[in-house]
């Protein structure tokens, strides 16, 4: 596609269920982030993902955090359990040459 | 790992020049990128260095000093739709492919 395409743009859940998060990178890029955006902060590293290469999990704050990639293409990012800290805004990024990165216009979580 | 240290606010009037800072710390240097974010919506990219000197897009330049660990983004004739959050970043991590940005600084213009 033309840009990075996020889904859902906004997510309200109750705490404890699971939440999916999808996103679809601009075509051909190899490189994929997730970022994590509180109110007001600064943007969070989650995951990394380049070609078929072993992901870069460092950032996810806990095993409630998981990440896939379907080979260069979409990625789900999947909450579980979900707690009120993480309400925060999920962006997702694509890049050709890991120094230019696009990010999409995130997935707005809010857990009540 | 890695560091950046950006002033968290700057203020300037329309038509004037500001200059945000960032100075880093890395194991191993890729360049330093800049980027603006406006209240509510998504990064973009403004810039980025690999070599020393300065880039000019517009408006906008970037300044590098890889032997200082140090840049700064320069916003010329500021207008009121530049109030945004400006965020340096370098290349970190294993292989260092991922982006780690600095804390941002909070621009805001006035008439």
């Amino acid at each position: 596609g033309a840009g990075v395409s996020q889904s859902p743009s906004n997510k309200v859940t109750e705490k404890g269920k699971d939440v999916e998060l999808r996103c679809d990178p601009i075509s051909g890029h190899t490189a994929l982030y997730w970022y994590r955006q509180r109110l007001g902060q600064g943007l969070e590293f989650l995951i990394y993902f380049q070609g078929n290469s072993a992901p870069d999990k460092s950032g996810l704050p806990s095993d409630r955090f998981s990440a896939e990639r379907t080979g260069e293409s979409v990625s789900t990012l999947t909450i579980q359990r979900t707690q009120q800290e993480d309400s925060a805004v999920y962006l997702c990024a694509s890049s050709l040459d890991g120094n230019t990165i696009y990010f999409g216009e995130g997935s707005w979580l809010t857990v009540v | 790992g890695q560091s950046l240290e950006q002033p968290s606010e700057v203020t300037a009037v329309e038509g004037a020049i500001v200059q945000i800072n960032c100075t880093y710390q890395t194991s191993g240097f890729y360049g330093l990128s800049w980027y603006q974010q406006h209240d509510g919506g998504a990064p973009t990219f403004l810039s980025y260095n690999a070599l020393d000197g300065l880039e000019e897009t517009g408006r906008f330049s970037s300044f590098l000093s890889r032997s200082d660990s140090y840049g700064y983004l320069l916003l010329q004739e500021l207008q009121m739709k530049d109030s945004a959050s400006y965020f340096c970043a370098v290349r970190g991590g294993v292989g260092f492919q991922k982006l780690v940005f600095g804390t941002g600084t909070r621009l805001l213009v006035s008439p």
